[in-house]
């Protein structure tokens, strides 16, 4: 079956531009992340999604940074007023299984979408 | 505060030799531990989780409270296991460390 798809794959953006950035996460899959890459640096957490609850956001590092995931399928990641320091790659992955404590959560990931903001 | 360390970069190694991709977190509660792969041109993908210690691709990692690591192994590498490793903590939250790119020459 399809996985995760995400995009547009690249987008490069005037600073001060607003972004919309699109997952698709696996059909039925419950939950759903986004982590910010930048180069060199593994993924860093910005938000979780539990079908179309947002469970945790502690990871967005400004208010110019929101994420939603209305009908618990789709999610859309946006950046307003984009900022150099915003360059990255963002990554989505969703995983079957809802929030356990201990839970084991194999996340399958999207190919993300490489922001460029010049 | 919880933190994913993966010391090295890069880890060049030959073929036929034995590797270990180092990697240390911290973490006050019973951690979920995991190993994530990124082949070239290709998406991130789970490689092992340490709660059901299996070996996939020859790899292993097991976890040691005592000296809060978790470093995966194999015994002898092959070409096709250059690829960026990442290893990570946690649950929904998964924190990853900064990764080690993996390079076996022939």
């Amino acid at each position: 079956g399809a996985g995760v798809s995400q995009s547009p794959r690249y987008k490069v953006a005037k600073r001060g531009q607003d972004v919309a950035l699109r997952c698709d996460p696996i059909s039925g899959h419950v939950s759903l992340f986004w982590y910010q890459q930048a180069l060199g640096q593994g993924p860093e957490f910005l938000t979780y999604f539990q079908n179309e609850a947002q469970l945790d956001k502690s990871g967005l590092p400004s208010d110019r940074f929101f994420a939603e995931r209305p009908e618990g399928s789709v999610s859309t990641l946006k950046i307003q007023r984009t900022q150099q320091e915003d360059s990255a790659v963002y990554l989505c992955a969703s995983s079957p299984t809802g929030t356990v404590p201990l839970g084991s959560y194999e996340q399958y990931f999207g190919p993300g979408t490489r922001l460029t903001v010049t | 505060a919880q933190r994913v360390t993966q010391p090295e970069k890069l880890l060049s190694v030959f073929k036929g030799a034995p590797v270990e991709l180092k990697c240390n977190y911290s973490y006050s509660g019973s951690p979920e531990l995991f190993w994530y792969v990124q082949y070239s041109r290709q998406r991130l993908q789970l490689l092992l989780r340490h709660i059901s210690r299996e070996s996939i691709k020859g790899f292993t990692a097991d976890l040691n409270k005592g000296e809060t690591s978790f470093h995966l192994k194999k015994p002898f590498a092959q070409e096709e296991d250059s690829a960026m490793y990442y290893c990570a903590l946690g649950g929904f939250k998964t924190i990853f460390g900064a990764g080690t790119r993996l390079f076996v020459k022939a």
